[in-house]
């Protein structure tokens, strides 16, 4: 099992531009998330989907674009990129969103400057 | 709303005891984790409580959960230079908003 697969593993942007973070797992989870790191705030929630067709917004989901077409694959939009999404992006992934058999499991990120 | 606050570095010598410490303010939280970052690399579960347990133990891992405070701890015992990382204490609800608040992590430093 590869778990989940994250790519690029880094991107620079220029302002403006957009671009897709890709995100697949070969878990056969139900639920995926994605998730920015910044230092000195931990991991915040952008945009997350508990199955295939349905997603929903977390706490910082302005200026991201999300979509579940297949239970694989969850890839996060940029529309226009600004020196504020400089971050490190986490796809993570679960059986189900909370629980004792969810235990979220997490791509090895993606580092987006944007200039 | 929910906040979940750690300290932010911890520093211990090889095979002493480490205690990083977590608060949380929302008194629902069912499920409480900690999660370990290395240099590079996303984060894994290390353990985690349910909210009806006062303490866990996991090896050299022992959790304890302190519910009037809100007050979480992850002690890990013979402390290693391996066990040196991010450590991310989280909360979650199994009503609601179906996802993980997680702290800004304490940064473990385990000096030789």
């Amino acid at each position: 099992n590869a778990g989940v697969t994250q790519t690029p593993k880094f991107q620079v942007l220029k302002t403006g531009q957009s671009m897709t973070l890709q995100c697949a797992q070969d878990m056969n989870h139900e639920y995926m998330s994605w998730y920015r790191q910044d230092p000195g705030m931990g991991l915040r929630l952008i945009h997350y989907s508990v199955g295939a067709g349905i997603t929903d917004q977390g706490e910082v989901p302005n200026g991201y674009n999300v979509s579940r077409s297949t239970t694989e694959d969850f890839p996060l939009r940029l529309l226009s990129a600004a020196p504020s999404q400089t971050s490190v992006y986490f796809c993570a992934s679960s059986y189900e969103a909370v629980g004792s058999n969810s235990p979220l499991h997490f791509g090895n990120g993606t580092r987006l400057t944007v200039t | 709303g929910e906040d979940v606050e750690q300290s932010l570095f911890l520093s211990v010598r090889e095979g002493d005891s480490s205690v990083i410490n977590c608060t949380y303010t929302d008194s629902s939280s069912t499920y409480l984790y900690w999660y370990k970052q290395e240099p590079g690399a996303g984060l894994q579960l290390l353990t985690y409580i349910f909210s009806n347990m006062d303490m866990k133990q996991d090896q050299r891992l022992t959790v304890l959960l302190n519910k009037k405070d809100k007050h979480l701890s992850l002690r890990i015992a013979d402390t290693q230079t391996g066990d040196s990382a991010i450590y991310f204490c989280a909360e979650g609800h199994l009503t609601g908003r179906r996802a993980l608040t997680f702290g800004s992590g304490t940064r473990l430093q385990v000096q030789p």
